[in-house]
């Protein structure tokens, strides 16, 4: 069975400070996907990265960076410099190849930045 | 730019009325999904379509049903609302090929059943 595990139900930090969100997976499947959503109070779930099982290299995009380690069958998301409007609930995700691109979610990790 | 539409984001209904959910995407893509997402349960797919007038249950179908009829339109229907179904319900499109294809939600529809 296939099983995504966000240990961290809630994380408060000050702004500037560096926060890393973990993303746990379960699998068997050789070929899968790796998603983070963001979802802010509006309540709509924004796509941030993808990831596919074969693609280890980290990845940067400005203040948000990503960790993928098959070894250890995680996938965290670190955001460096936190601020106010990073406070959201965060998702990590995951599709296993050929079912039919049906995401698997973890619980979530609520993250609030304080100013 | 991408967009996933849901009609309606709140909406208050009766204990057994019959409740449409409308999704429509513009982006021609095959695949379309519904989830609901409650408090400590996370999101959990109801139902999902691969195509027109294609659908499978996901993994808490019970109480609901859909309706695709055109590509870009996917209906989810609750035929005998109950209070357990008060919920947020997030619709999400995407492109096939295996499942690689980023999937784009919708803002979700707030649903309070009283």
């Amino acid at each position: 069975a296939q099983k995504v595990t966000q240990a961290q139900t809630e994380i408060s930090v000050v702004e500037k400070e560096d926060v890393t969100l973990d993303c746990v997976y379960e699998t068997r499947d050789t070929t899968y996907y790796l998603f983070w959503y963001k979802q802010p109070p509006s309540g709509e779930l924004v796509f941030l990265i993808r990831r596919n099982s074969f693609d280890e290299q980290n990845e940067i995009s400005g203040r948000y960076s990503w960790n993928f380690q098959k070894s250890t069958s995680s996938f965290n998301f670190t955001i460096t410099a936190s601020q106010v409007v990073d406070s959201a609930v965060y998702f990590c995700a995951l599709v296993i190849y050929n079912q039919g691109g049906k995401l698997i979610f973890g619980q979530g990790t609520e993250l609030s930045v304080k100013p | 730019d991408v967009k996933v539409t849901q009609s309606s984001r709140y909406l208050v209904k009766r204990t057994g009325e019959k409740v449409f959910l409308e999704c429509v995407q513009d982006m021609d893509h095959e695949n379309m999904f519904w989830y609901r997402q409650d408090p400590g349960l996370g999101l959990r797919l109801i139902y999902f379509s691969y195509d027109v007038k294609m659908k499978e249950k996901g993994d808490i179908p019970e109480g609901y049903s859909v309706s695709r009829e055109k590509k870009e339109r996917f209906s989810l229907i609750l035929e005998s609302a109950s209070t357990n179904q008060t919920s947020m319900y997030l619709c999400a499109s995407s492109l096939p090929r295996g499942g690689g294809n980023t999937i784009y939600f919708g803002e979700g529809s707030w649903l309070t059943v009283v």
